[in-house]
């Protein structure tokens, strides 16, 4: 089956201009996940949605950085203002419902994010 | 303290080597871990999930000290194709079972 597909693969933009990045989950996973990877470093997370939950916002690292999900699928991730030093891959994750146990996230390819 | 300490490496081994790499972790309300890996400018993937003291699968055995708040991961046999990014995950209890915490990674290379 079709994983989680993330678009534009690349993105090349010029600092000051807003950017919007989308992810399209795995059909019937109802956790989406936001992650950036800076060159040579770890993933640093960014945002989480569950469902019809508010969700958990407390990685973005500035009030310049948004993300949406529509109708619980697709969602999309906004910086704007864009500065050089967001320039990373960005990573997209879904899963099943989080819950007691553990559910794996799978990741999208990402796209990389170049600011000049 | 890092939530997640993993030495960055490199690892560099032959085939056919043993080689085992730890990751400290500083909460302990930790309950289970993940072991992703990640090969270069690809994304992670689940290599492994431990529930409980430990978790073997094939060439791949991670042990888990709660006491000293680690987890390790062992490789035996290591093929060339084991080379790769090795991020260690722990996930706390609570309201937030989403938001998972990754090491900075270990990196192996695996030689002829």
């Amino acid at each position: 089956g079709a994983g989680v597909s993330q678009s534009p693969s690349n993105k090349v933009t010029e600092k000051g201009k807003d950017v919007e990045l989308r992810c399209d989950p795995i059909s019937g996973h109802t956790a989406l996940y936001w992650y950036r990877q800076s060159l040579g470093q770890g993933l640093e997370f960014l945002i989480y949605f569950q469902g019809n939950s508010a969700p958990d916002k407390s990685g973005l690292p500035s009030d310049r950085f948004s993300a949406e999900r529509t109708g619980g699928s697709v969602s999309t991730l906004t910086i704007q203002r864009t500065q050089q030093e967001d320039s990373a891959v960005y990573l997209c994750a879904s899963s099943l419902a989080p819950s007691a146990g553990m559910r794996e996230q799978f990741f999208g390819p990402g796209t990389r994010l170049t600011v000049l | 303290r890092k939530e997640v300490e993993q030495d960055p490496g490199p690892f560099n081994v032959p085939e056919g080597a043993t080689v085992a790499f730890n990751c400290t972790y500083s909460n302990s309300a930790s309950q289970s871990f993940f072991w992703y890996r990640q090969d270069c400018r690809k994304e992670p993937k689940l290599l492994m999930s431990v529930y409980s003291s430990g978790n073997e699968d094939g060439r791949f055995t991670a042990q888990l000290n709660r006491a000293s708040q680690y987890i390790s991961l062992l490789i035996r046999d290591s093929k060339l194709s084991d080379s790769a990014t090795y991020l260690c995950v722990p996930l706390a209890g609570g309201t937030s079972y989403g938001k998972l915490t990754f090491g900075q990674g270990t990196i192996l290379t695996v030689h002829p």
